[in-house]
């Protein structure tokens, strides 16, 4: 167990719903990260939350939303689903230490299927 | 955009050969990590390198980072079976708070 918790661990929906992926962060940590990985795409940065704000984002798409709660849990949104949205979604924490990153911890991921 | 370029994409070897993996980048990195994903898990961390010119060992792998910062190898010697996983190299340049992945060296170790 790494610490992050990802819920769900496996979702199934059909094309133009919406869905809401949580993300607990491990004891401690203020960052949290959202990663989309597909066969084709590796793993892709979407997000990344510091203490409740929004502070880089990467390849998001205007259909997915995120944000950090007070309790530091994240949820991203992905809504009008597209079978391209079909992937696995990693969320992943850090603490904020000044300097060089010294690297994430990563839930087990949510694995969306859009048929 | 910064990128993080691996070499090879794909490695299949005999247990017990040695290999070297490399990551690249045009940028400059205040650090560099190397993680190993297992399928259907998250990756998992191995190591971090800070400093140009550094070198780490865990057990039978070595990690070096560029004198210049803008790239890693991993070493693995006398591979085994457990070593299979898709291995990534990762990092944040300088100044982006844009933590970005490497493209993957996907690696199969046969007993």
């Amino acid at each position: 167990d790494s610490g992050v918790t990802q819920t769900p661990k496996h979702l199934i929906t059909a094309t133009g719903q919406r869905v809401t992926l949580r993300c607990s962060p491990r004891s401690g940590d203020l960052s949290v990260y959202w990663y989309q990985q597909s066969l084709d795409q590796g793993l892709q940065f979407l997000i990344h939350y510091y203490n409740g704000e929004e502070r880089a984002k990467g390849n998001i798409l205007e259909r997915f939303s995120a944000q950090q709660f007070p309790d530091l849990h994240s949820e991203l949104n992905l809504s009008s689903l597209e079978l391209g949205d079909s992937a696995l979604y990693f969320c992943a924490s850090s603490p904020h230490v000044p300097g060089p990153s010294y690297g994430y911890t990563f839930g087990s991921g949510t694995r969306l299927t859009v048929v | 955009t910064q990128l993080l370029e691996q070499s090879p994409q794909f490695l299949s070897i005999q247990e017990g050969e040695n290999l070297t993996v490399y990551c690249n980048s045009s940028s400059v990195f205040s650090s560099l990590q190397w993680y190993r994903q297992e399928p259907g898990e998250g990756p998992v961390l191995l190591v971090t390198v800070v400093t140009g010119g550094e070198v780490k060992k865990l057990k039978r792998l070595t990690f070096q980072f560029g004198d210049a910062r803008k790239d890693s190898s991993l070493h693995i010697t006398a591979a085994q079976p457990g070593d299979t996983g898709l291995y990534l190299c990762a990092g944040e340049a300088s100044g982006t708070y844009k933590y970005i992945f490497g493209t993957g060296t996907r690696l199969k170790v046969l007993a």
